[in-house]
């Protein structure tokens, strides 16, 4: 099974600047990595696929990059509504896995 | 409008057994996988297998393997999560989502509770 780690598991930032989150895979997938934002009381919300593609109606401020192994999700200029836990995921092998998530918080 | 209803919330007791659903409109239901996910309380997420509604394909996660069982009826677009002896360690959120990579629609979800 590929095992997915992100870091760190909270990340503090102040409205307004650059988050950086990360996500490594145990081995490759490719770019078969999507990331995922959940909100309290919410089901999960696809952000980027492909591991740089926006999913429909997602605003340019976030974006994806890397494959194999090391992948990152960037938000360019934090929202109120940005903050909340944001999850990567694999689709190259199965069983797909998710990282166990980076909680994003208001510095 | 792609749309993924599940059925309401559970409260069962341990040993009981249970089934909730997934209802797909919007889109053809029989050209998707659709995949279930765990989220205990205050945790992850956590994959736990998929199903091919058009011929009944299924995998599981090995940690839920023989723990659940996973089926789908296409007549009617809906797929479903069963437990055939349910434990205080099931109380968790179930959400399915459709499978096109990602998973690019989310159902609500559904809280079950396991208490004696």
């Amino acid at each position: 099974e590929i095992v997915m780690t992100q870091s760190p598991a909270t990340l503090s930032v102040s409205p307004g600047e650059r988050a950086t989150l990360s996500c490594r895979a145990s081995q490759s997938v490719s770019s078969n990595l999507a990331w995922y934002q959940q909100k309290p009381g919410q089901a999960p919300r696809l952000l980027i696929y492909g591991a740089s593609t926006r999913a429909t109606g997602i605003p340019a401020r976030f974006s994806g990059s890397g494959s194999g192994t090391e992948f990152t999700l960037t938000i360019s200029s934090l929202q109120s509504e940005d903050f909340a836990v944001y999850y990567c995921q694999q689709y190259n092998n199965w069983p797909y896995s998710f990282g166990q998530g980076t909680k994003l918080e208001i510095k | 409008e792609v749309q993924l209803v599940q059925s309401g919330a559970e409260v069962k007791k341990p040993g009981e057994s249970l089934k909730i659903s997934c209802k797909g409109s919007g889109y053809s239901f029989t050209s998707y996988w659709i995949g279930w996910v765990r989220q205990m309380p205050g945790k992850g997420l956590e994959w736990m297998g998929i199903i091919y509604p058009g011929d009944s394909d299924t995998r599981y996660s090995p940690s839920f393997q023989g723990q659940v069982t996973i089926s789908a009826d296409k007549s009617i677009s809906t797929a479903y999560l069963q437990w055939s002896s349910l434990k205080a360690s099931d109380t968790a959120m179930y959400y399915c989502a459709r499978l096109h990579s990602s998973l690019d629609y989310w159902g609500q979800g559904t809280l079950v509770t396991v208490s004696s």
